[in-house]
């Protein structure tokens, strides 16, 4: 069975502190590790898919990162604006696209 | 542009009444999701289906139905709503097969009084 954990549950930061947030996860066959954003009141937002370890990518002050085991997103330099909850979500060797999603960390941005 | 929508942001119902979610994607996507997400347990998936007429039970299904007629449309029915149904309702689609990143509509907050 799929599993993920993200971690920490909340994490707040001031503006312009920079920080990251985990994603372990266990799969049979990774398929993709996503990353979404999600507002309150809304629906996820997808951000990014990584395939394989060692796999970066970049939006803004966001960058996602690969490993076999988890990934991370890292914020650089945050603004109010990047509060919210990040979920991260794994899609294994079944078929037909099957998510397994974490529970989140919600992110808060203090000015 | 991606586009998602589902037929209602809330809705209030009352324990026993049929309820029907709509969800529409105008994105031409072989696969389309619905999910409910509680504080706390993240979101779960219900059903999904890969094809016109076509369902397969996600990891909760007890308690509800689908029902595709149409590609861009996947409705999901709670056939005797429940006070433990009042949910965050999520609708997402992708194109077919793996790799792909799901698309999610704006949510129906569902509440069973």
């Amino acid at each position: 069975e799929d599993q993920v954990t993200q971690s920490p549950e909340a994490l707040r930061l001031q503006e312009g502190e920079s920080s990251s947030l985990n994603c372990s996860y266990t799969v049979s066959g990774l398929r993709g590790l996503f990353w979404y954003r999600q507002d309150p009141g809304k629906g996820p937002e997808f951000l990014f898919t990584l395939y394989s370890a060692g796999e970066e990518k970049e939006k803004e002050r966001l960058k996602a990162t690969l490993t076999k085991k988890e990934s991370f997103l890292h914020i650089t330099a945050p603004k109010p604006e990047d509060s919210a909850t990040y979920l991260c979500a794994v899609q294994g060797g079944t078929s037909y696209g099957k998510l397994t999603f974490g529970q989140g960390t919600i992110l808060t941005v203090h000015p | 542009d991606v586009k998602v929508t589902q037929s209602s942001r809330y809705l209030v119902k009352r324990t026993g009444e049929k309820v029907f979610l709509e969800c529409v994607q105008d994105m031409d996507h072989e696969n389309m999701f619905w999910y409910r997400q509680d504080p706390g347990l993240g979101l779960r998936l219900i059903y999904f289906s890969y094809d016109v007429k076509m369902k397969e039970k996600g990891d909760i299904p007890e308690g509800y139905s689908v029902s595709r007629e149409k590609k861009e449309r996947f409705s999901l029915i709670l056939e005797s709503a429940s006070t433990n149904q009042t949910s965050m309702y999520l609708c997402a689609s992708s194109p077919p097969g793996t790799d792909y990143e799901q698309y999610f509509g704006p949510g129906t907050r569902l509440t069973v009084t």
